[in-house]
């Protein structure tokens, strides 16, 4: 089945650092990735929907300037975290669709993220 | 935009017991999907139902797209059921419900 790699599983860093998770599909091409963010006991959040070979789409209340978002190639997307705050401490997931618009979702195995 | 509401929020049921977990959204959709959250939080992909009945092992799931909801059946519970379980669905963007937390005693 279709698998979605994330790296790191589990990352700290001080204030006012910058992260980057990487996304990757092992064994499909994905046009399309999708990040979230899920914090303790709550549901799962769209940050940003990154599109192969041109700019991510945000959603309301995302900072892209913050939330930098990459998708170079048909498989990997990547996440920096920039001048991360404890605030941002959360779970970031990443998801891909292994086929059209109407395709099932694989989600990566999330980074836990904690800002120091 | 589409409302996702789960129920029940939480439950607690001990080993072998069955359970019934429910997905109401609020319009028509193109696709629904139920996971598995473990507390690692891994998720799983459970179903892909926009409709109509799947079965896998001791999970199964209905979706009735005309009434708007979707269920996910578990028999005969066990301990590695654990975790919070989403339904998702999609309109112009995927929604995710809230979550119902299941907790099997052993």
């Amino acid at each position: 089945g279709a698998v979605v790699s994330q790296h790191p599983s589990r990352v700290i860093c001080k204030s006012g650092t910058s992260v980057k998770i990487e996304c990757r599909s092992l064994d499909f091409q994905a046009t399309t990735m999708f990040w979230y963010r899920q914090f303790p006991k709550q549901s799962l959040m769209l940050m940003a929907t990154s599109n192969e070979g041109s700019k991510a789409t945000y959603e309301q209340g995302v900072e892209k300037d913050k939330f930098l978002i990459n998708h170079a190639s048909l498989t990997l997307s990547t996440l920096t975290v920039t001048s991360a705050h404890p605030e941002d401490s959360s779970f970031y997931i990443c998801s891909a669709r292994s086929g059209g618009a109407n395709s099932p979702l694989h989600f990566g195995n999330g980074t836990r993220l904690t800002v120091t | 935009g589409i409302q996702v509401e789960q129920s029940p929020p939480d439950l607690i049921l001990q080993e072998g017991a069955n359970s019934t977990l429910r997905c109401n959204f609020s319009d028509s959709v193109n696709n629904l999907q139920w996971f598995h959250q473990n507390p690692w939080g891994q998720l799983i992909n459970l179903f892909y139902i926009p409709s109509g009945t799947k079965q896998n092992g001791r999970l199964s799931a209905t979706t009735v797209a005309t009434e708007r909801y979707s269920l996910l059946y578990i028999s005969s519970s066990q301990t590695t059921d654990s975790g919070v379980y989403f339904c998702a669905v999609r309109d112009d963007k995927i929604i995710f419900g809230k979550g119902t937390r299941l907790h099997i005693l052993p």
